[in-house]
């Protein structure tokens, strides 16, 4: 299985600040490499996948990036409602396995 | 715009066989070549796939849970369906299916316990 480790486990930030998050693979990943957003009690929501592909509708301030077993997700002019927990996920090879998470808290 | 609901027993007794139902609206599950999987989630695992399938019958299983697990999709009723046999307390999590790991339902909790 490919293990998807996720850091920090939570970051504080403070409106309109820009963060990064970062999500190593134990191995290359070569196709499909997403971010997930969840809100306290909701479900995981795609914000974008291929690495760099924007979901449709998520704001421009959220962007991906990297390659082979780094990859990022930024998230700039940080806004009261991106309190969240984000998530990397591959699928590139079954099993599809996710990272633990990082939890973006708003000062 | 496709919408997922996940159903089914909220409490399941340990080595019972856990059964949930996922109704799809929006799309019919006979058109297209979309792939619909379940995905559970917990505090100390945190998110783990268990399925995916297309109406096809081609099915992908997380080896973790393969001998456990069966998942079908039923493009006459627009669902897909997960059973996990012999279910323990490590079962216990909230269940969310997707299709195509894009759009998920809302998720139901399923707790294991007598």
């Amino acid at each position: 299985d490919i293990q998807m480790t996720q850091s920090p486990s939570s970051v504080s930030a403070s409106v309109g600040d820009t963060v990064t998050f970062s999500c190593r693979a134990s191995q290359e990943i070569t196709t499909y490499l997403a971010w997930y957003q969840q809100k306290p009690g909701k479900a995981p929501k795609l914000l974008i996948h291929s690495t760099s592909t924007l979901v449709s509708g998520v704001p421009s301030r959220f962007s991906g990036g990297g390659s082979g077993t780094h990859f990022t997700l930024t998230i700039t002019s940080l806004q009261p409602e991106d309190l969240a927990t984000y998530f990397c996920q591959q699928a590139t090879t079954f099993p599809v396995t996710f990272g633990q998470g990082t939890r973006l808290d708003i000062k | 715009q496709v919408q997922l609901q996940e159903s089914g027993p909220g409490l399941v007794k340990p080595s019972e066989t856990l059964s949930l139902i996922c109704s799809v609206s929006g799309v019919s599950m006979s058109h297209g070549t979309h792939y619909w999987g379940w995905i559970r989630q917990t505090p100390g695992k945190g998110l783990e796939w268990i399925a995916s399938g297309d109406k096809g019958g081609s099915t992908y299983y997380n080896p973790s849970l393969k001998s456990r697990v069966t998942m079908s999709v039923d493009t006459s009723r627009n669902e897909l369906s997960l059973i996990l046999n012999s279910a323990t307390a490590a079962d216990t999590a909230i269940y969310y299916c997707s299709r195509q790991l894009e759009d998920w339902g809302q998720g139901t909790l399923v707790t294991v316990s007598a």
